[in-house]
């Protein structure tokens, strides 16, 4: 049973590289998210997806681009990556009409 | 635009002591959630509020939601050290379909000592 993984869960860029983060999920989700969490804060929303082919804006998607081709994948990519993309970053689903979210194990992602 | 505050951000308990942990937020919104997160771990689901008067016990925790108040508290009984973790509440948001889409407060860390 293995939830939500993410990968890689370590990861350092240069600035101006890209790359993509990996999410999964079998618990056949619809809605999956991903979020950011910066040293001593709370959680930031980039993206959000409701299903396959459905994706939207969160509170600070600058930066990023997601994609949803199937139910259980949710990629992350940043292009031309920032020292303020110095984060880590979760991913979660949940089940309709809970709100309830299952996270993933993080990623954590910097930026020199 | 939505915002969450926790109250306290930083707790020091000795073992065996009670306290409260508030979260006010902004809106309307009937749905609020706690989360607890060990260090350098994943996020884990503690309650989930769904209506004003809402209360969710689980062992020395216990979390309730006051619609009207805009206000959620997490009550801490006679603490133990496994307790320890920083712990985060979060609310929907108003007016979405899409549940999930959270505001997160910005964390308590409690830290619990003999």
């Amino acid at each position: 049973n293995a939830g939500v993984t993410q990968t890689p869960k370590f990861r350092i860029l240069k600035i101006g590289q890209s790359m993509t983060l990996q999410c999964a999920q079998d618990m056949n989700h619809n809605y999956m998210y991903w979020y950011r969490q910066d040293p001593g804060m709370g959680l930031k929303l980039i993206y959000y997806s409701v299903g396959a082919g459905i994706t939207d804006k969160g509170e600070v998607p600058n930066g990023y681009n997601v994609s949803r081709s199937t139910t259980e994948d949710f990629p992350l990519r940043l292009e031309l990556a920032a020292p303020s993309q110095t984060s880590v970053y979760f991913c979660a689903s949940n089940a309709v009409f809970t709100g309830e979210l299952f996270f993933g194990e993080g990623s954590r992602l910097t930026v020199l | 635009e939505l915002k969450v505050e926790q109250n306290p951000l930083f707790l020091s308990m000795q073992e065996g002591k009670n306290y409260t942990i508030y979260c006010n937020y902004s809106t309307t919104s009937d749905r609020l959630y706690w989360y607890r997160q060990d260090p350098g771990k994943s996020l884990e689901s503690l309650f989930v509020l769904l209506s004003n008067g809402a209360v969710k016990q689980e062992g020395r925790l216990m979390a309730s939601l006051d619609t009207k108040a805009r206000l959620s508290t997490l009550h801490i009984t006679a603490a133990v050290h496994d307790l320890s973790a920083t712990y985060f509440c979060a609310v929907d948001d108003v007016g979405g379909t899409s549940y999930g889409k959270l505001t997160f407060g910005q964390g308590t860390i409690l830290t619990v000592h003999p």
